[in-house]
């Protein structure tokens, strides 16, 4: 079964400052990896995925993220937070079903990020 | 613009008295889910149509049911509320993905009070 782990459920950081928001995955087949931002009272967008292929994804609003199969992580970055960026994100796995077609997505718990001016 | 719709935006509804949140798509995507997201915690999955196929999650109560007339619309049924279903429900949309995974297309969600 897979799961995600998302280290800190409040990080907050200067605008300016780097941005880094931990997940760890539980995944019996090779994952697909993805991060959510969650404003309040609206559904999830999308901020990168990984797949196959390279292992650091470049995703919107300057965010990126590393695949590391060696420490089961898939980390989020942002290397200067933006007042904006406040909101809550989302780790999620997804492992392909029968007919390798795009099945369940297992979220984490979130992290709040609050940007300091 | 939006691609996945969620009616209402907020729906107030009496405690026991059936409620319905609507869902629609104009991406043609295959699969729809409900997922339903309590005060600061991660979404939960209820149930999911791959095509006309009905799946249930084993834990999501027998209060909660859905309805896929067609490609575009799902229902999310909730027959006797409770005040612990007061909650954010959301819908998403994916394709049939393979090596194509483009993850979830989510609405803006539909905030249930149950009074």
């Amino acid at each position: 079964a897979q799961s995600v782990t998302q280290l800190g459920s409040h990080v907050s950081v200067s605008e300016g400052a780097l941005v880094l928001l931990r997940c760890n995955y539980s995944s019996s087949v090779p994952p697909y990896l993805f991060w959510y931002v969650q404003y309040p009272n609206q559904g999830l967008q999308l901020l990168l995925k990984y797949t196959t292929g390279a292992t650091l994804v470049k995703g919107i609003n300057g965010f990126e993220a590393e695949f590391k199969k060696s420490e089961t992580s898939f980390h989020l970055t942002k290397p200067s937070a933006h007042m904006s960026d406040a909101a809550e994100y989302f780790c999620a796995v997804s492992e392909t079903g029968s007919g390798g077609s795009n099945y369940k997505l297992t979220f984490g718990k979130g992290t709040l990020l609050t940007v300091n001016p | 613009d939006a691609m996945v719709i969620q009616n209402p935006r907020y729906q107030v509804t009496q405690f026991g008295k059936p409620v319905t949140l609507s869902c629609s798509q104009t991406l043609n995507h295959n699969v729809m889910y409900w997922y339903q997201q309590k005060s600061s915690q991660a979404p939960k999955l209820l149930f999911h149509y791959y095509d006309k196929d009905f799946n249930n999650e084993a834990d999501t109560p027998d209060n909660f049911q859905s309805r896929r007339p067609n490609t575009s619309f799902c229902f999310l049924d909730i027959r006797s509320p409770g005040l612990g279903d007061a909650a954010m429900y959301l819908c998403a949309t994916s394709s049939r993905g393979g090596l194509t995974n483009y993850g979830y297309t989510f609405g803006s969600g539909t905030r249930l009070t149950v009074v």
